[in-house]
């Protein structure tokens, strides 16, 4: 099982609440990335980084922000929680290669957000 | 556009029985394919890769192939468990940029009665 973390696994929020997603890996992956998955639809990317200081935004838009200020840590942040938030966030990581199977990615075991 | 098509949407066999997951896709370049298991609020786990050159790899009860011609995958379950009720994920990764950019498909519900 891969060695990647995320808390909190369910969280219950208000509108307008601030968030942020704890996700950490102690695997020494320089990628990492932030998911967004709906029931029974595919994982979007909201945002990814290849390392420390480095972050960019995925191909789904997404009002989070993130931030990489160590290698094993990086946690997403929603300023102004709202009922559209309201989904899976999956956090996962990877070597960080040119090769397809080194850059296998690994995921933690997401955070159920409900936004009420 | 690129795109990840998994069939069939759900599926339920009895303890035992084997099954077959489809998957097609458009996308490309073309570097990999991965399938995945995504059991209920867990994140989702490699089972198998393959590039071009493959056509098929094994994990225990689970062998999948891949027809690269004609932009096909499969993943075979042998002898199903109840554990292996989860969704099962095909990801194809491209070759056109330094991140390798992944196409999920939706998945394929699977569901193990005894």
């Amino acid at each position: 099982e891969a060695d990647i973390y995320q808390t909190p696994r369910y969280l219950v929020i208000g509108t307008g609440k601030k968030i942020t997603l704890e996700c950490s890996q102690t695997m020494g992956h320089d990628k990492m990335y932030w998911y967004q998955q709906d029931p029974g639809m595919e994982l979007h990317l909201i945002h990814y980084s290849y390392g420390v200081n480095s972050t960019e935004k995925g191909d789904l838009s997404s009002e989070s922000t993130v931030s990489r200020i160590r290698t094993e840590h990086f946690p997403l942040t929603l300023e102004s929680a709202r009922p559209s938030h309201t989904s899976q966030y999956l956090c996962a990581s990877s070597e960080g290669g040119t090769s397809g199977t080194t850059d296998t990615q690994y995921f933690g075991p997401g955070t159920r957000l409900t936004v009420l | 556009k690129n795109q990840v098509e998994q069939s069939p949407q759900s599926l339920i066999i009895l303890e035992g029985k084997n099954c077959t997951l489809q998957c097609n896709y458009t996308v490309s370049p073309f570097s990999n394919l991965r399938w995945y298991k995504q059991d209920t609020g867990r994140g989702p786990v490699s089972l198998t890769i393959m590039t071009f050159s493959e056509n098929t790899k094994s994990n225990g009860r689970y062998t999948a192939t891949l027809d690269a011609d004609t932009k096909q995958s499969s993943l075979h379950i042998t002898a199903s468990q109840l554990s292996d009720s989860a969704s099962y994920i095909c990801v194809v990764s491209d070759r056109g940029s330094t991140l390798g950019r992944l196409y999920f498909g939706r998945g394929t519900q699977l569901t193990v009665w005894p």
